[in-house]
């Protein structure tokens, strides 16, 4: 079992659409939760980060952590095309980043 | 602009050859991460280096090597390189905590033919 696990399918959705993205993981050692957006493979940019279970706001970005099962999430409201691009979850401990796979959302206007 | 840089951008170069990625932190930030991304494997750790010291390691070959000198700056060496190391290279840099953030480079492209 790989330590984080994220469905790489790409995800396309209608512009103003609710963008859903998930990922599990397996080592409790992960104490710090992040998203990072990569357009083109371009350098990823850090969307947002929390080390807490529950939610976290910050415009159309919703960050959701469920420690006890391992489970974080990432939610854009009112989707638009600009954002399209590759979201990557990645987890911090041990001195050490690891990233999920990334999934490519694509915004249909 | 992340603060981070990285050079060269793009790097062609025939197999078996030897190569030097260099990356300069953001100013101030004493840690340095390097990544290599291809598409089938998405964004691997490589190693990670604190202060001059490595601090950390991952999924890093052994025809690979890293370096962070007294400036900071580092640089990940690349030998005996085969078509399978053909991926886009990331450093990135954060402060004294994690809480300081990681911050990547644009990266650099490496074509072995």
């Amino acid at each position: 079992q790989k330590e984080v696990e994220q469905d790489p399918g790409p995800l396309s959705v209608p512009e103003g659409a609710i963008v859903s993205l998930n990922c599990t993981y397996s080592n409790s050692a992960f104490q710090y939760f992040m998203w990072y957006r990569q357009y083109s493979r371009k350098g990823p940019e850090l969307l947002m980060y929390t080390y807490s279970s529950g939610n976290k706001e910050d415009g159309r970005f919703t960050a959701q952590v469920d420690k006890s099962s391992k489970y974080i999430s990432l939610f854009i409201r009112d989707s638009q095309p600009s954002d399209s691009a590759t979201y990557l979850c990645a987890l911090y401990g041990n001195n050490r980043l690891a990233f999920g796979k990334g999934n490519q959302v694509v915004v249909i206007p | 602009d992340s603060g981070v840089t990285q050079t060269p951008k793009h790097l062609i170069t025939a197999t078996g050859q030897r190569v030097t990625l260099r990356c300069s932190p953001r100013s101030g930030d004493l840690s340095v991460y390097w990544y290599q991304q291809s598409l089938d494997q998405g964004l691997q750790f490589l190693i990670q280096y604190y202060n001059g010291e490595e601090r950390a390691k991952g999924n890093i070959l052994e025809r690979f090597s890293a370096q962070q000198f007294p400036d900071l700056h580092s640089e990940l060496n690349l030998s005996s390189l085969e078509l399978g190391d053909s991926a886009l290279y990331f450093c990135a840099s954060s402060g004294q905590g994690w809480e300081n953030t990681i911050y990547f480079g644009e990266g650099s492209w490496l074509t072995v033919v």
